[in-house]
């Protein structure tokens, strides 16, 4: 089970944002995903690996972590930033489960 | 440029069953994993499973392992889910997704999503 925290984050633009992403157990080979999903939209791959960036994805995003406890911090936020991020453990012999997800709002 | 193209929204009565399908084109297909996530009205993303189609095995969810199929034709580049015995809380978007790299890791292409509606 992946537990994220907090569930709402209110911030401004050119705030630092930090999500949590807790796991039940150790997240084998660090295997640990972040999405940025926005309304009507479909989720896209942030992070993987718990600090590999994907491919066009700004340098303000970055992922850290490691055994159960992992974060997704954002340097300085931009209005594109706000969205729901969900995180995802994989790569293991059970279920490639997500968190239920943090939604980054406007303050 | 990969991309996934699902088949058609649905409407299905309580205890029937679906099957959705997702073919993948402008990359590799088969020994990508495929992975599907379905996403409630409001609600977030939930992993139903996901196959490696070179091996043709599936790996389930445990709430899903006994009423989910999930099977590649690598021929067709064409991945599918099946679900059976629906029941209301199975309506949902459902999502295939490319693994970023070989195996059944986490996914950088998705499909458009298929809404699949369960009423009487």
């Amino acid at each position: 089970v992946l537990t994220q925290s907090p569930g709402t984050l209110s911030l401004s633009p050119g705030e630092r944002a930090t999500l949590s992403c807790r796991a039940s157990q150790s997240v084998n080979r660090n295997y640990l995903a972040w999405y940025q999903q926005r309304p009507g939209q479909t989720p896209r791959l942030f992070i993987y690996g718990t600090s590999g960036r994907v491919g066009g994805i700004p340098d303000r995003f970055s992922g850290s972590g490691s055994g159960t406890d992992f974060t997704l911090t954002i340097s300085r936020l931009e209005p594109e930033d706000f969205a729901v991020y969900y995180c995802q453990q994989y790569g293991t012999s059970l279920s490639n489960t997500f968190g239920q997800g943090t939604k980054l709002e406007i303050k | 440029q990969v991309q996934l193209l699902q088949s058609g929204a649905v409407v299905r009565k309580p205890g029937s069953s679906v099957k959705v399908s997702c073919k993948v084109s402008g990359g590799t297909f088969n020994n990508y994993g495929i992975s599907w996530v379905r996403q409630a009205p409001g609600q977030g993303l939930e992993w139903i499973g996901g196959i490696i189609p070179t091996f043709g095995t599936a790996k389930f969810a445990q709430r899903f392992h006994d009423r989910v199929t999930i099977t590649a034709d690598e021929s067709a580049s064409t991945a599918y889910m099946e679900i059976f015995s629906l029941g209301s809380d199975d309506t949902a978007v459902y999502y295939c997704a490319r693994s970023h790299t070989s195996g059944l890791y986490a996914c950088d292409f998705w499909g458009q999503g298929t809404l699949v509606t369960v009423s009487s």
